[in-house]
């Protein structure tokens, strides 16, 4: 069974400081994809990123960016000199990449961050 | 380019009632996949279809719940008698081909008295 652990359940951080969400997951699939959302206040999941199991790389995208480690079965996401509209619920998921349930979706229970002017 | 759209936003109804929620996927996405979210449990995969066929729908809580989607551009979820404990926000989610992300609607908030 796929499990995601987002062990921080919330975060208060204070304007321009950097924060990193943790991630961790469990699966037997050899191939699989991760992913991080986020919900505003406003209610509505935007999708951030999208990584595979094949590809470690760090990926930076503005202030955002990921730490994805295979041997550690995580995928850390940090935020660079963060702003109080970074203010949300975030969201790590995993899905398999074949089988029966191909593309569905495993979400972690989300980490509140609270960015305080 | 338009995104999913869920209707209505915001339900409030009387237990007992029928209730539908509807969403319409992005032009082209070949799966869909409605969402319940509670504070409770947090998010949770109700049933997801593939070409408008569904496949896995071990996450419907129990009979009142049912769910079609009679074309690629339209699907409903539907709760019959609704009770309380059927309020949560409904997201539905619509991906593409392959292994693309899943994007969301903006969700229907339901409130059942």
């Amino acid at each position: 069974a796929q499990k995601v652990t987002q062990a921080q359940t919330e975060i208060s951080v204070v304007e321009k400081e950097d924060v990193t969400l943790d991630c961790v997951y469990e699966t037997r699939d050899t191939t699989y994809y991760l992913f991080w959302y986020k919900q505003p206040p406003s209610g509505e999941l935007v999708f951030l990123i999208r990584r595979n199991s094949f590809d470690e790389q760090n990926e930076i995208s503005g202030r955002y960016s990921w730490n994805f480690q295979k041997s550690t079965s995580s995928f850390n996401f940090t935020i660079t000199a963060s702003q109080v509209v970074d203010s949300a619920v975030y969201f790590c998921a995993l899905s398999n990449a074949g089988g029966t349930s191909y593309g569905k979706l495993t979400f972690g229970q989300g980490t509140i961050l609270t960015v305080h002017p | 380019d338009a995104g999913v759209i869920q209707s209505p936003r915001h339900e409030v109804t009387e237990m007992g009632q029928e209730v539908t929620l509807r969403c319409k996927p992005i032009s082209g996405h070949n799966s869909l996949f409605w969402y319940r979210q509670t504070m409770m449990r947090g998010l949770e995969l109700l049933i997801y279809f593939n070409n408008n066929v569904p496949i896995d729908d071990s996450g419907m809580p129990e009979d009142r719940f049912s769910a079609k989607m009679p074309n690629a551009s339209f699907s409903t979820l539907k709760i019959q008698p609704s009770e309380p404990r059927d309020s949560a926000v409904y997201f539905c989610a619509s991906k593409g081909f392959g292994n693309q992300p899943q994007h969301f609607g903006d969700g229907t908030r339901l409130s059942i008295l």
